[in-house]
């Protein structure tokens, strides 16, 4: 039991659909954040919401649009997205503004665009 | 700059084999240092930290020493087992970063009996 949540856990989608993936996390965090993992690369950081203000963004193209509700939710709303955005993407959760504390991670979604 | 290189995988040993899994970083301050592992189809898993250095950690057998000197935290296991199979993320949180974290690439583990 992780404590973090991803839904859905597969998702299939043609470049003109828009789809939203979901994360909770029940382990009483007040940060929360987005990854893409790739293979052969490095974890990507895309978001980063504290509090539920959204304190980074690197540089991620607009068609990926996070949404964060509260500090146990997060979303990421997808709309014509590329063949080369099909990656693994990951939620993760933790405690804010100390760097000694580990993030917890979900489970991904597995997303292949058409 | 903040970064993590670990050693080029993948890696495949016998059970009851000795592991290492480079990993050194470059980084302002002192950060904070994490292994993390993969199990297929799952989300990463904190493996163990360390936040000081000469602090070890240590979790199911697997310990990583935080080296200042060499900037390194090398993840080490005395005897590997077949469920060990699994992709090992090594990571730093700067001091004073806020929560950013920087993952290396990960380096894959395949153990056969």
């Amino acid at each position: 039991e992780t404590g973090v949540t991803q839904t859905p856990r597969h998702l299939v989608m043609g470049m003109t659909n828009k789809k939203s993936l979901k994360c909770e996390q029940h382990l009483g965090h007040n940060a929360m954040y987005w990854y893409k993992q790739s293979a052969k690369k490095p974890l990507e950081l895309m978001f980063v919401y504290n509090f539920k203000e959204q304190t980074e963004n690197n540089s991620v193209p607009s068609r990926f649009s996070p949404e964060c509700p509260n500090s146990s939710h997060l979303f990421l709303h997808l709309h014509t997205l590329q063949p080369e955005d099909s990656a693994l993407y990951l939620c993760a959760s933790s405690r804010a503004d100390q760097s000694s504390y580990e993030q917890y991670f979900g489970p991904g979604t597995r997303l292949t665009v058409t | 700059g903040n970064s993590v290189t670990q050693m080029e995988g993948p890696v495949t040993l016998s059970e009851e084999a000795f592991l290492t899994i480079n990993c050194t970083y470059t980084a302002t301050g002192y950060p904070s240092l994490f292994w993390y592992v993969q199990y297929p189809g799952e989300g990463l898993q904190l493996l163990l930290k360390a936040t000081k250095a000469d602090d070890k950690g240590s979790n199911k057998g697997f310990e990583a020493t935080y080296r200042k000197e060499t900037t390194s935290f090398h993840l080490e296991k005395g005897s590997v087992q077949v469920s060990d199979s699994a992709v090992y993320f090594c990571a730093l949180s700067p001091l004073g970063g806020g929560n950013q974290f920087y993952f290396g690439t990960g380096t894959s583990l395949t153990v056969i009996p």
